[in-house]
């Protein structure tokens, strides 16, 4: 079963709406990472959030993390078109998991005009 | 900087065929990764290297090899390619453990 798991799977929302997606995991874990995925292109990091932190800010993205509920949301305020991307959530679990890091199957964000 | 770049970005082989992909990155960075990734599965792991002369197994190995004999190249393997392994196939690299990595744009495989 995936360490991460995204929620909801698909997201449409209009231009200049907030835009929240979740992320749960299984194990404890050294961070958690955000990542961004246009359509046919590589993936590209966006934030990284320590597990003894709760909550990171980048731009127009806020990250939160609740290692109780072993939880992260990704919060994105005033969407944009140039938003609509794939976005997943990956953990470090630490040295036991070797060098990986292990993704979710990603939340699909369209942000209409 | 040019990141991390992948060659081809798309070939299409016949069943039993073999291939090699080629990744390479310029950021000296120590850790590289191949991963797969097929709609509705996410990314799932192949093999990964954490330094030059090293290599070990990921998530989903079976039918690939590796190698890295250069520190900024990882090449991806496949001796005898089967339908299953059509997908879409990203390199990245890290330059610490566990933390921020870089992608390359990806090489679509498409077998037959």
């Amino acid at each position: 079963s995936q360490q991460g798991e995204e929620d909801p799977q698909a997201l449409s929302i209009q231009e200049g709406e907030n835009a929240t997606m979740n992320c749960s995991y299984k194990t404890s874990i050294n961070n958690l990472q955000w990542y961004r995925q246009n359509s046919g292109r590589g993936l590209v990091h966006l934030i990284l959030i320590r597990s003894n932190e709760r909550e990171k800010h980048s731009g127009r993205l806020r990250v939160t993390l609740d290692t109780s509920k072993k939880s992260s949301s990704l919060l994105i305020t005033a969407s944009r078109a140039a938003d609509t991307a794939s976005y997943f959530c990956a953990t470090d679990m630490g040295e036991t998991s070797g060098s990986r890091l292990t993704f979710g199957e990603g939340t699909q964000l369209t942000v209409n005009p | 900087n040019a990141g991390v770049t992948q060659t081809p970005k798309f070939r299409v082989l016949k069943t039993g065929q073999s291939m090699t992909l080629l990744c390479a990155q310029d950021m000296n960075h120590e850790y590289m990764y191949w991963y797969r990734q097929d709609p509705g599965m996410g990314l799932r792991l192949i093999h990964y290297s954490v330094g030059e002369g090293t290599t070990a197994k990921g998530e989903v190995p079976d039918g690939y090899n590796v190698s890295r004999l250069k520190k900024q190249n990882f090449l991806l393997g496949l001796e005898s390619a089967a339908p299953s392994q059509t997908s879409v196939y990203f390199c990245a690299s890290s330059l610490i453990r566990g933390e921020t990595q870089y992608f390359g744009p990806g090489t679509r495989l498409l077998v037959l």
